[in-house]
């Protein structure tokens, strides 16, 4: 079992670009978050997905983000016309069940994305 | 007020002394998770308690579900203890959702 897997690990756009970032879960779990680090801040949620539907999406910026978990494929995070306070670190997790976390958390490496 | 507060913000320990972290939560929780992130690196999940206390190696975890706190003890501490460790709480009336503390940065010096 490959674990959570993102990419990339380190993502380098210019103000106006666009940012994609992927998950990929682990085997058999069909339950996506993403969460955001800022520099010297703590974890914050962003969103959670399941297999083709938004569940939760209480704490993304409401202009420029949007994420999707497709039917095949992974989840992917977008951040369209970025700015210099999109950099952070973005870490997604996965879980089996709607009981996330109750037992086991499994995070990816995250992507590490610098606006310049 | 976090929900999820985390001390000290940051620690420096010789080799081989003793290291606690504490976390205190203010809302009921389901369960509570101890991670690891080094410098750069990604999150690692070391412990997840709802009671009492884990153990896996040097590292010990234990909560107090009526005092809502939670420790992570680093015994005979060395330099690859120097990272990021943070609190989560798997939090119930948000739908099991998982909120963080802001993490607490050991440096361990040789």
């Amino acid at each position: 079992n490959a674990g959570v897997m993102q990419n990339p690990r380190h993502l380098v756009r210019r103000r106006g670009q666009e940012a994609r970032l992927r998950c990929s879960p682990m085997k058999g779990h069909s339950h996506v978050y993403w969460y955001r680090q800022l520099p010297e801040e703590g974890l914050k949620f962003m969103v959670y997905l399941q297999k083709e539907n938004i569940i939760d999406e209480s704490g993304m910026p409401k202009e420029r983000f949007s994420a999707e978990f497709p039917k095949e494929g992974p989840s992917i995070l977008r951040i369209q016309q970025v700015v210099r306070g999109d950099s952070a670190a973005y870490f997604c997790a996965s879980s089996p069940s709607l009981d996330a976390f109750v037992s086991e958390a499994f995070f990816g490496q995250g992507t590490r994305l610098t606006v310049v | 007020k976090n929900e999820v507060e985390q001390s000290p913000q940051n620690l420096t320990a010789q080799e081989g002394e003793f290291i606690t972290i504490n976390c205190s939560y203010s809302v009921g929780i389901s369960a509570l998770h101890w991670l690891q992130q080094h410098p750069g690196g990604g999150i690692v999940s070391l412990f997840m308690l709802s009671s009492g206390k884990k153990k896996h190696g040097r590292l010990i975890a234990t909560i107090n579900i009526q005092e809502k706190h939670s420790s992570l003890h680093i015994t005979a501490s060395h330099p690859r203890d120097s990272a990021v460790y943070i609190c989560a709480g798997v939090i119930k009336a948000a739908g099991n959702k998982l909120t963080f503390g802001g993490g607490t940065r050991v440096l361990v010096k040789p």
